[in-house]
């Protein structure tokens, strides 16, 4: 069945750092492709979708890219904030329901 | 607009005892979902209601009975709690009959801990 894997966290960064989370996936059709956050003591919620191939997800000044050639859908952002830090979720989708990587806790030092 | 909400926030369970988890969302969506979070597992799909009066099993059914009440409603029961069953639980709903391409949109999690 489809599933994704991401990098184990947790990435800590300094403020205005560069991110990246990658996460790849394994899937049979063509799921549309996400990244969640999860924020301090609250639910989660979309960050950002791509619904086919070579579109570009992005939000809140992050990005990702669903590549499938290389079955990819990192997550990037070019200056962090103390805000960004969060679990993020890179999540995919099989017929009735989504499926979850593990996630990764992001810690944004000042 | 409260989008989906959950009772309680945080419950303590002794071994063998029943809860229910309560969940309702005011958006008018269509299909409705039980996950829970366990640390490094991410979300697993406990049960799910593609439409009023239709629920379905996910990944971790055993252990747990839902009842879609309504459109708006969806409860999750723990007859008898095992300590295996602690867990930060989320309730999620979608606008159409759920798949792999629709946003779900979560509410704030129910904390339970089975002594």
């Amino acid at each position: 069945g489809n599933s994704v894997t991401q990098m184990e966290g947790p990435v800590t960064l300094s403020e205005e750092a560069f991110l990246t989370i990658n996460c790849t996936y394994t899937a049979t059709g063509y799921p549309s492709l996400f990244w969640y956050v999860q924020y301090p003591g609250e639910g989660l919620q979309l960050l950002l979708k791509a619904t086919k191939a070579d579109d570009k997800g992005s939000n809140k000044g992050f990005e990702a890219t669903y590549r499938k050639e290389t079955t990819s859908f990192h997550l990037e952002k070019g200056s962090v904030q103390v805000s960004d830090s969060a679990v993020y979720f890179c999540v995919t989708g099989s017929s009735y329901k989504l499926i979850f990587g593990s996630g990764t806790r992001l810690l944004v030092r000042p | 607009n409260a989008g989906v909400t959950q009772t309680p926030k945080f419950q303590v369970l002794k071994t063998g005892q029943s809860m229910t988890l309560q969940c309702a969302q005011d958006m008018n969506h269509n299909s409705m979902y039980w996950y829970r979070q366990d640390p490094g597992m991410g979300l697993r799909l406990i049960y799910y209601s593609a439409s009023e009066g239709t629920t379905d099993k996910g990944e971790v059914p055993n252990g747990y009975n839902v009842s879609r009440l309504n459109k708006r409603e969806f409860s999750l029961r723990l007859e008898s709690a095992a300590p295996s069953q602690t867990s930060v639980y989320f309730c999620a709903s979608s606008a159409l009959s759920g798949g792999a391409q629709e946003t779900q949109y979560f509410g704030p999690g129910t904390r339970l801990l089975v002594l």
